[in-house]
């Protein structure tokens, strides 16, 4: 299975700020790479697939970059919305494998 | 609009199975993928399973092959994801969520307690 490495595993950070989280592959996954977004008690929200292509109705502060076997999610000028828990996933091979999610939360 | 409804939350005892089923509407079933997501508390996403609707081939994680079946009814446009010999450890939110490869609608996740 591939195994994908996020870090940090919390982030503390302020409203208006810029973070970047790494998602780390234990092989090559070319592209295959999708960025969620976890709220307490909903469903995971799709923010990047295709390692940077944005989903629709997500708003253009994030963005991803990256493809084998590093990959990052930035989110530029937090908003108060954005604190909560991101995980990447590879879909490159099944098991599609998430990261251990990171933890933004309000400094 | 695409919605994806899940059954209700169960409560099992270990050794029991349980049966969550994921009902879809607002697109065509037969040219997506289902996938099926867990959450345990305190946890992240583990990725279970996928199962393609219009073969009704799946695969499994390996970790699960062995307890683990989908199966479908196209009738219904309903997938059901059934989970054998139940331990403490199952204890857990499941979710449906459409594919292709990535999930951008999910259902509202069901939530299975094992407890004796």
């Amino acid at each position: 299975d591939i195994q994908l490495t996020q870090s940090p595993s919390f982030l503390s950070a302020s409203v208006g700020d810029r973070v970047t989280i790494t998602c780390r592959a234990s092989q090559g996954i070319s592209s295959y790479l999708a960025w969620y977004q976890e709220e307490l008690g909903k469903a995971p929200k799709l923010l990047i697939y295709g390692a940077s292509t944005l989903q629709s109705g997500v708003p253009s502060r994030f963005s991803g970059s990256g493809s084998g076997t590093e990959f990052t999610l930035t989110i530029n000028n937090l908003q108060a919305e954005d604190f909560a828990i991101y995980y990447c996933q590879q879909v490159n091979n099944y098991p599609y494998t998430f990261g251990q999610g990171t933890k933004l939360e309000i400094k | 609009q695409v919605h994806l409804v899940q059954s209700g939350a169960e409560v099992k005892k270990p050794g029991a199975s349980v049966k969550v089923s994921c009902t879809a509407s607002g697109y065509d079933v037969t040219r997506y993928y289902l996938h099926w997501v867990r959450q345990a508390p305190g946890h992240g996403l583990e990725w279970m399973a996928i199962i393609n609707l219009n073969e009704g081939m799946s695969s499994y994680a390996q970790k699960f092959q062995d307890r683990v079946t989908l199966t479908r009814d196209t009738s219904t446009s309903t997938v059901f994801m059934e989970l054998t010999s139940l331990r403490s450890e199952d204890t857990a939110v499941y979710y449906c969520a459409r594919g292709g490869k990535y999930s951008n609608y999910w259902g509202q996740g069901t939530l299975v307690t094992v407890s004796s």
